[in-house]
């Protein structure tokens, strides 16, 4: 069975400029979680979906927003990109609103 | 809110020795999970720990949830070089919103040299 699996892998934008990055969950996984791990750092919260409706928001400026579809994948956008916001962004999936989370590999965002 | 301490930061072992990772929390948990992530890896999940006391083995590794439930360790015994990574630790949410979420203590950088 395919993992939790995450697109683009790696990206490069400049300060400014708006990402989005896109997320397929364990399949019959119906919550998708997504953190930002800065390097040297565990990674921090930033949503949470369950069946399509936000359950939960880190700490994170409203320049960050996600959403969850139908089929259960999930977009995360930033817009007004700046530097600190060169990360791993990491996408998580579990079957219920908690418990063991299952990672995707990740997409490196690089703001020059 | 709820903070998470977890040390140490960094530790360098020879193949063959003993590694132990503690994880405290400010509050009362009401479970704990322990997740690796290797180098340029993703974090996976270890082990979820509920009861107080609790101890469970993985071959090699032993976790623990202490009586009170605010702290937790990772005991790795005889490391080989595949236990390279950074360990862990992830506490629920204490409450209110965000009900999944989970706060990741900063991590113990473990490498083992052969």
């Amino acid at each position: 069975d395919a993992g939790v699996t995450q697109s683009p892998t790696h990206l490069i934008k400049t300060r400014g400029q708006h990402v989005t990055l896109r997320c397929s969950p364990i399949s019959g996984h119906k919550s998708v979680s997504w953190y930002q791990q800065v390097l040297g750092q565990g990674p921090q919260f930033i949503f949470q979906y369950y069946e399509k409706e936000e359950r939960g928001r880190g700490n994170f400026p409203d320049r960050f927003s996600a959403r969850q579809f139908p089929n259960y994948s999930s977009e995360l956008n930033v817009n007004a990109l700046l530097l600190g916001d060169s990360a791993l962004y990491l996408c998580a999936s579990s079957y219920g609103p908690t418990g063991e989370l299952f990672f995707g590999e990740g997409s490196r965002l690089t703001v020059l | 809110g709820q903070q998470v301490m977890q040390i140490p930061q960094y530790q360098h072992v020879q193949e063959g020795e003993d590694f132990t990772t503690y994880c405290n929390s400010s509050t009362t948990l009401s479970n704990i999970q322990w997740y690796k992530q290797r180098p340029g890896g993703h974090p996976v999940f270890l082990i979820q720990l509920v009861k107080s006391g609790e101890v469970k083995k993985q071959k090699r590794l032993t976790f623990q949830f202490g009586e009170a439930k605010k702290n937790s360790s990772l005991h790795i015994t005889a490391t080989q070089t595949t236990d390279v990574g950074t360990y862990f630790c992830a506490l629920p949410n204490a409450g209110g919103t965000s009900y999944g979420k989970l706060t990741f203590g900063q991590g113990t950088i473990l490498t083992v040299h052969p």
